[in-house]
Protein backbone atom coordinates (compact mmCIF):
# COMPACT_ATOMS: atom_id res chain seq x y z
CA UNK A 1 0.00 0.00 0.00
CA UNK A 2 0.70 3.99 -0.32
CA UNK A 3 3.92 4.76 2.12
CA UNK A 4 4.55 8.34 2.88
CA UNK A 5 8.10 9.11 5.02
CA UNK A 6 8.67 12.86 5.55
CA UNK A 7 11.60 13.77 7.14
CA UNK A 8 13.95 16.94 7.33
CA UNK A 9 12.26 19.49 9.96
CA UNK A 10 13.20 20.77 13.10
CA UNK A 11 13.98 24.58 14.21
CA UNK A 12 15.69 26.94 12.61
CA UNK A 13 15.88 31.04 13.22
CA UNK A 14 14.09 33.56 11.33
CA UNK A 15 15.88 33.85 7.71
CA UNK A 16 17.21 30.42 7.46
CA UNK A 17 16.76 27.58 5.47
CA UNK A 18 15.29 23.78 5.46
CA UNK A 19 14.96 20.84 2.67
CA UNK A 20 12.30 18.61 3.57
CA UNK A 21 12.66 15.03 1.52
CA UNK A 22 9.68 12.50 1.50
CA UNK A 23 10.11 9.06 1.00
CA UNK A 24 7.44 7.27 -1.54
CA UNK A 25 7.07 3.82 -1.84
CA UNK A 26 3.92 1.13 -2.81
CA UNK A 27 2.86 2.79 -5.44
CA UNK A 28 4.54 3.93 -9.10
CA UNK A 29 5.51 7.43 -7.94
CA UNK A 30 6.30 8.60 -11.05
CA UNK A 31 2.45 7.96 -11.68
CA UNK A 32 0.98 10.68 -9.65
CA UNK A 33 1.14 15.02 -9.21
CA UNK A 34 2.47 15.51 -5.70
CA UNK A 35 2.00 18.07 -3.03
CA UNK A 36 3.29 19.80 -0.03
CA UNK A 37 0.39 20.79 2.69
CA UNK A 38 0.82 22.22 5.88
CA UNK A 39 -0.92 22.79 9.09
CA UNK A 40 0.05 25.98 11.47
CA UNK A 41 -0.69 25.35 15.33
CA UNK A 42 -4.08 26.06 16.10
CA UNK A 43 -4.71 27.01 12.44
CA UNK A 44 -6.63 25.05 9.12
CA UNK A 45 -4.97 23.03 6.26
CA UNK A 46 -2.71 25.07 3.73
CA UNK A 47 -1.76 23.86 0.53
CA UNK A 48 1.95 24.83 -0.22
CA UNK A 49 3.14 23.36 -3.75
CA UNK A 50 2.60 20.77 -5.71
CA UNK A 51 4.59 19.55 -9.02
CA UNK A 52 3.34 17.21 -11.92
CA UNK A 53 4.29 13.94 -12.32
CA UNK A 54 7.05 14.44 -14.51
CA UNK A 55 8.40 17.29 -12.51
CA UNK A 56 8.06 19.51 -15.66
CA UNK A 57 5.70 21.98 -13.74
CA UNK A 58 4.96 23.11 -10.07
CA UNK A 59 2.80 25.72 -8.49
CA UNK A 60 3.31 27.36 -5.49
CA UNK A 61 0.78 29.20 -2.95
CA UNK A 62 1.06 33.22 -3.15
CA UNK A 63 2.27 32.99 0.37
CA UNK A 64 5.50 30.74 -0.17
CA UNK A 65 6.48 31.69 -3.78
CA UNK A 66 9.59 32.75 -4.45
CA UNK A 67 11.07 31.17 -0.87
CA UNK A 68 10.34 27.81 -1.60
CA UNK A 69 11.06 25.18 -4.28
CA UNK A 70 9.57 21.76 -4.96
CA UNK A 71 11.46 19.21 -6.72
CA UNK A 72 11.17 15.27 -7.47
CA UNK A 73 13.53 12.44 -8.44
CA UNK A 74 11.30 10.07 -10.04
CA UNK A 75 14.34 7.22 -10.03
CA UNK A 76 14.61 7.78 -6.12
CA UNK A 77 10.81 8.03 -5.73
CA UNK A 78 11.80 11.36 -3.23
CA UNK A 79 9.89 14.65 -3.08
CA UNK A 80 11.39 17.60 -1.44
CA UNK A 81 10.31 21.12 -0.92
CA UNK A 82 13.49 23.20 -0.21
CA UNK A 83 12.50 26.25 1.89
CA UNK A 84 14.44 29.35 2.11
CA UNK A 85 13.69 32.78 3.89
CA UNK A 86 12.00 31.34 6.83
CA UNK A 87 9.53 33.34 8.74
CA UNK A 88 7.63 32.75 12.17
CA UNK A 89 4.13 31.91 9.43
CA UNK A 90 5.81 29.33 8.18
CA UNK A 91 5.68 26.98 11.39
CA UNK A 92 3.93 24.09 10.39
CA UNK A 93 3.05 20.25 10.11
CA UNK A 94 4.32 19.73 6.51
CA UNK A 95 2.33 16.66 5.10
CA UNK A 96 3.70 15.00 1.68
CA UNK A 97 0.39 13.75 -0.64
CA UNK A 98 -0.18 11.92 -3.00
CA UNK A 99 -2.18 13.99 -5.58
CA UNK A 100 -3.17 18.01 -6.28
CA UNK A 101 -6.90 18.40 -6.25
CA UNK A 102 -8.23 15.29 -3.81
CA UNK A 103 -5.60 14.12 -2.03
CA UNK A 104 -5.61 10.15 -2.14
CA UNK A 105 -2.93 9.82 0.54
CA UNK A 106 -0.76 11.87 3.46
CA UNK A 107 1.98 10.94 4.67
CA UNK A 108 2.89 11.86 8.73
CA UNK A 109 4.17 14.86 8.35
CA UNK A 110 7.22 16.72 9.47
CA UNK A 111 7.44 19.18 11.84
CA UNK A 112 8.97 22.58 10.69
CA UNK A 113 9.63 25.29 13.75
CA UNK A 114 10.73 28.94 12.57
CA UNK A 115 11.90 30.41 16.12
CA UNK A 116 14.64 32.66 17.23
CA UNK B 1 -9.86 32.14 -3.76
CA UNK B 2 -12.65 29.84 -2.36
CA UNK B 3 -13.28 30.78 1.07
CA UNK B 4 -15.22 27.28 3.33
CA UNK B 5 -16.77 27.19 5.97
CA UNK B 6 -17.52 24.14 8.50
CA UNK B 7 -20.36 24.17 10.54
CA UNK B 8 -20.56 23.27 13.84
CA UNK B 9 -16.66 23.62 14.60
CA UNK B 10 -17.54 20.90 17.67
CA UNK B 11 -20.41 18.13 17.41
CA UNK B 12 -21.10 16.15 20.50
CA UNK B 13 -22.81 12.97 19.31
CA UNK B 14 -23.78 10.04 20.73
CA UNK B 15 -22.31 5.98 19.89
CA UNK B 16 -24.93 4.32 17.49
CA UNK B 17 -26.48 8.28 16.48
CA UNK B 18 -26.27 10.18 13.58
CA UNK B 19 -23.69 12.63 12.88
CA UNK B 20 -24.43 15.36 10.33
CA UNK B 21 -21.50 18.04 8.85
CA UNK B 22 -21.98 20.80 6.91
CA UNK B 23 -19.64 22.19 4.19
CA UNK B 24 -20.13 25.64 2.64
CA UNK B 25 -18.16 27.26 0.12
CA UNK B 26 -17.84 31.09 -0.84
CA UNK B 27 -18.74 30.06 -4.21
CA UNK B 28 -19.78 27.20 -6.44
CA UNK B 29 -17.29 24.63 -6.29
CA UNK B 30 -20.21 22.09 -8.54
CA UNK B 31 -19.40 18.82 -7.10
CA UNK B 32 -15.54 18.82 -6.76
CA UNK B 33 -15.69 18.93 -3.05
CA UNK B 34 -13.62 15.68 -1.02
CA UNK B 35 -14.05 14.94 2.83
CA UNK B 36 -10.87 13.74 4.88
CA UNK B 37 -10.85 12.13 8.71
CA UNK B 38 -8.43 13.20 11.12
CA UNK B 39 -7.55 11.29 14.23
CA UNK B 40 -4.96 12.48 16.52
CA UNK B 41 -1.82 11.74 16.05
CA UNK B 42 -2.80 10.53 12.78
CA UNK B 43 -2.58 11.82 9.04
CA UNK B 44 -5.63 12.41 7.05
CA UNK B 45 -7.47 10.22 5.19
CA UNK B 46 -9.41 10.70 2.11
CA UNK B 47 -13.50 9.81 3.04
CA UNK B 48 -15.92 11.35 0.28
CA UNK B 49 -14.38 13.01 -3.55
CA UNK B 50 -17.07 14.60 -6.09
CA UNK B 51 -19.13 15.16 -2.87
CA UNK B 52 -20.61 12.04 -2.94
CA UNK B 53 -18.38 8.92 -3.65
CA UNK B 54 -16.82 7.17 -1.34
CA UNK B 55 -13.11 6.37 -1.50
CA UNK B 56 -11.93 2.92 -1.71
CA UNK B 57 -12.40 1.33 2.04
CA UNK B 58 -14.65 3.72 3.18
CA UNK B 59 -17.72 2.14 5.51
CA UNK B 60 -21.37 2.51 3.88
CA UNK B 61 -22.11 4.72 6.96
CA UNK B 62 -20.45 7.65 5.36
CA UNK B 63 -22.26 9.41 2.69
CA UNK B 64 -21.70 12.84 1.06
CA UNK B 65 -24.35 14.82 -0.42
CA UNK B 66 -24.53 18.81 -1.97
CA UNK B 67 -22.94 20.58 -4.76
CA UNK B 68 -22.42 24.26 -5.60
CA UNK B 69 -21.95 25.76 -2.46
CA UNK B 70 -23.49 23.66 0.46
CA UNK B 71 -21.83 20.02 1.47
CA UNK B 72 -23.19 17.49 3.73
CA UNK B 73 -21.10 14.12 5.57
CA UNK B 74 -23.06 12.05 7.45
CA UNK B 75 -22.31 9.55 9.53
CA UNK B 76 -25.52 7.12 9.85
CA UNK B 77 -24.57 5.61 12.70
CA UNK B 78 -21.31 6.55 15.06
CA UNK B 79 -19.01 4.40 15.42
CA UNK B 80 -16.14 4.76 18.31
CA UNK B 81 -13.64 4.68 15.63
CA UNK B 82 -15.41 7.56 13.93
CA UNK B 83 -14.66 10.68 16.75
CA UNK B 84 -12.27 12.54 14.88
CA UNK B 85 -11.73 15.78 13.17
CA UNK B 86 -13.51 15.76 9.49
CA UNK B 87 -12.29 18.34 7.09
CA UNK B 88 -13.90 19.25 3.79
CA UNK B 89 -11.68 20.57 0.87
CA UNK B 90 -12.37 21.92 -2.74
CA UNK B 91 -10.97 21.03 -5.69
CA UNK B 92 -13.02 23.07 -8.46
CA UNK B 93 -10.74 26.53 -8.72
CA UNK B 94 -7.51 25.86 -8.34
CA UNK B 95 -4.41 26.27 -7.52
CA UNK B 96 -5.07 26.71 -4.86
CA UNK B 97 -7.42 24.11 -3.40
CA UNK B 98 -8.68 25.09 -0.14
CA UNK B 99 -9.93 23.19 3.18
CA UNK B 100 -12.17 24.25 5.61
CA UNK B 101 -11.43 24.86 9.17
CA UNK B 102 -12.88 21.30 10.40
CA UNK B 103 -15.30 19.70 12.49
CA UNK B 104 -14.59 17.85 16.03
CA UNK B 105 -16.92 15.04 16.15
CA UNK B 106 -16.46 13.65 19.74
CA UNK B 107 -18.38 11.65 22.37
CA UNK B 108 -21.58 13.39 23.65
Amino acid sequence: QMQLVESGGGLVKPGGSLRLSCAASGFTFSDYYMSWIRRAPGKGLEWVSYITNSGSNTYYADSVKGRFTISRDNAKNSLDLQMNSLRAEDTALYYCVVGYRKIDFWGQGTLVTVSS
Amino acid sequence: EIVMTQSPATLSVSPGERATLSCRASQSVSSNLAWYQQKPGQAPRLLIYGASTRATGIPARFSGSGSGTEFTLTISSLQSEDFAVYYCQQYNNWPPVTFGGGTKVETK
